[in-house]
């Protein structure tokens, strides 16, 4: 099955600093690539996704890249802010298939300093 | 906007005891899901259904069963609670097709097995 490694496991930097979370993937068949922030106590909501037939996707301060060749994507958050505080989740999944299964990585803590 | 409706957000129960964890969804969604989020060891799949009565087993599906008896509706029973299914219980939703991954999260129920 598909396995998804994310890191770093925690991040911190200053306020106004770029931030920058990396997760590799196993399986080449997976084409969809979604990334979710969960503040403390919130459910996980979808900030970006990123499809295989395109390579970066922007969407203000936040981008996504992909390269399918080396099987890793990362989320790019420029400007911080303390509001970008929270845990970020990678996911990787195939969406041809039925269902939507989407592995996670292990997650990142960002903490934002002011 | 899609709800997702976890029946409870905190749980207490004794080993052995038979648990049962609701939720309901008001769009609609084809695929639910059923994740455990532990500390350091993101989201992991337990079960799934893309249909009324249709169930396929995630990646930690021991000591788990689920039921879809109807559209909007999945449960997810602990027949023998055991300590080590201590853990926070997130049940998300999503439309079939290739157009629509991306998954709704309920609030999650915080299950504690004494």
């Amino acid at each position: 099955g598909e396995n998804v490694e994310q890191h770093p496991s925690t991040l911190s930097v200053q306020e106004g600093d770029s931030a920058v979370i990396k997760c590799t993937y196993s399986d080449s068949a997976s084409n969809y690539f979604p990334w979710y922030k969960q503040e403390l106590g919130k459910r996980p909501q979808l900030i970006i996704d990123i499809r295989s037939n395109v390579g970066e996707k922007k969407d203000q301060r936040i981008a996504v890249t992909l390269n399918k060749t080396a099987k890793h994507f990362s989320l790019h958050i420029t400007e911080t802010q303390p509001e970008d505080s929270a845990v970020y989740f990678c996911a990787a999944s195939i969406r041809d298939t039925n269902a939507g299964k989407s592995t996670f990585g292990d997650g990142t803590t960002l903490t934002v300093k002011p | 906007d899609v709800k997702v409706t976890q029946s409870s957000r905190y749980l207490v129960k004794r080993t052995g005891e038979k648990v049962f964890l609701e939720c309901v969804q008001d769009m609609d969604h084809e695929n639910m899901f059923w994740y455990r989020q532990d500390p350091g060891l993101g989201l992991r799949l337990i079960y799934f259904s893309y249909d009324v009565k249709m169930k396929e087993k995630g990646d930690i599906p021991e000591g788990y069963s689920v039921s879809r008896e109807k559209k909007e509706r999945f449960s997810l029973i602990l027949e023998s609670a055991s300590t080590n299914q201590t853990s926070m219980y997130l049940c998300a939703s999503s439309l079939r097709g290739t157009s629509n991954e991306k998954l709704f999260f309920g609030s999650g129920t915080q299950l504690s097995v004494l």
